[in-house]
């Protein structure tokens, strides 16, 4: 079981928006900052978001972060298929004094 | 340009030790706030943290796998080696080595990963 609780899936229509939740406590997304990363199949993961809600180079602002307390939320806008895929929050637990990822969300595009 | 790559065996058997090399370019570790770490992807499962070691050799475990796991880098070969001891048929997937930069707290590069499986 993932220290950060996100849904196992999500499934939108292609042009539409999703908001991927990323639930913890304290010790990691309450009081350090939240990254997000995209798993594709046979693929490193792919940095998203660092810092709740600043996006690498390379990333389109269609994808966005945010943070409030001990949950963050991951919203990407004008769905595409290529969007599908999994995604991963992770944070550092000051508690564990340990980088934690959520479990991961199965996105689909329908 | 920052590059990491993962090697090792792709086979073990059970109890046996597991190493993995991460060797990397385009970036120091010797740099103030500089940090790599390992990740690892069971199939079809999610990512997990293993471990971390930054510029000041000062190293982090996940609480889970520390009495197994150990750190290390060769600063002079630009390498960080994981060891993982007792390996066991759970212990199979991908791991990836990854750096964290200076004063971040996030995974910026990756290596494309290491497929282990552990069976006899």
């Amino acid at each position: 079981q993932s220290v950060l609780t996100q849904p196992p899936s999500l499934s939108a229509a292609p042009g539409q928006k999703v908001t991927i939740s990323c639930s913890g406590r304290n010790s990691n997304i309450g009081n350090n900052h939240v990254s997000w990363y995209q798993g594709l199949p046979g693929t490193a993961p792919k940095l998203l978001i660092y810092d709740n809600s600043n996006r690498p180079s390379g990333i389109p602002d269609r994808i966005s972060g945010s943070k409030s307390g001990t949950s963050a939320t991951l919203d990407i806008t004008g769905l595409q298929t290529g969007d599908e895929g999994d995604y991963y929050c992770a944070a550092w637990d000051s508690s564990l004094t340990g980088v934690v990822f959520g479990g991961g969300t199965k996105l689909t595009v329908l | 340009q920052v590059t990491l790559r993962e090697s090792g065996p792709a086979l073990v058997k059970p109890t046996q030790t597991l190493t993995l090399t991460c060797s990397f370019s385009g970036f120091s570790l010797s740099n103030v706030g500089m940090c790599v770490g390992w990740v690892r992807q069971p199939p079809g499962k999610a990512l997990e943290w293993l471990a971390l070691i930054d510029w000041e050799d000062d190293t982090y475990y996940s609480t889970s796998l520390k009495t197994r796991l150990t750190i290390s880098k060769d600063p002079s070969k630009d390498q960080v080696v994981l060891t993982m001891t007792n390996m066991g048929p759970v212990d199979t997937g991908t791991y990836y080595c990854a750096r964290i930069p200076s004063a971040g707290n996030f995974f910026d590069y990756w290596g494309q990963g290491t497929l282990v499986t552990v069976s006899s």
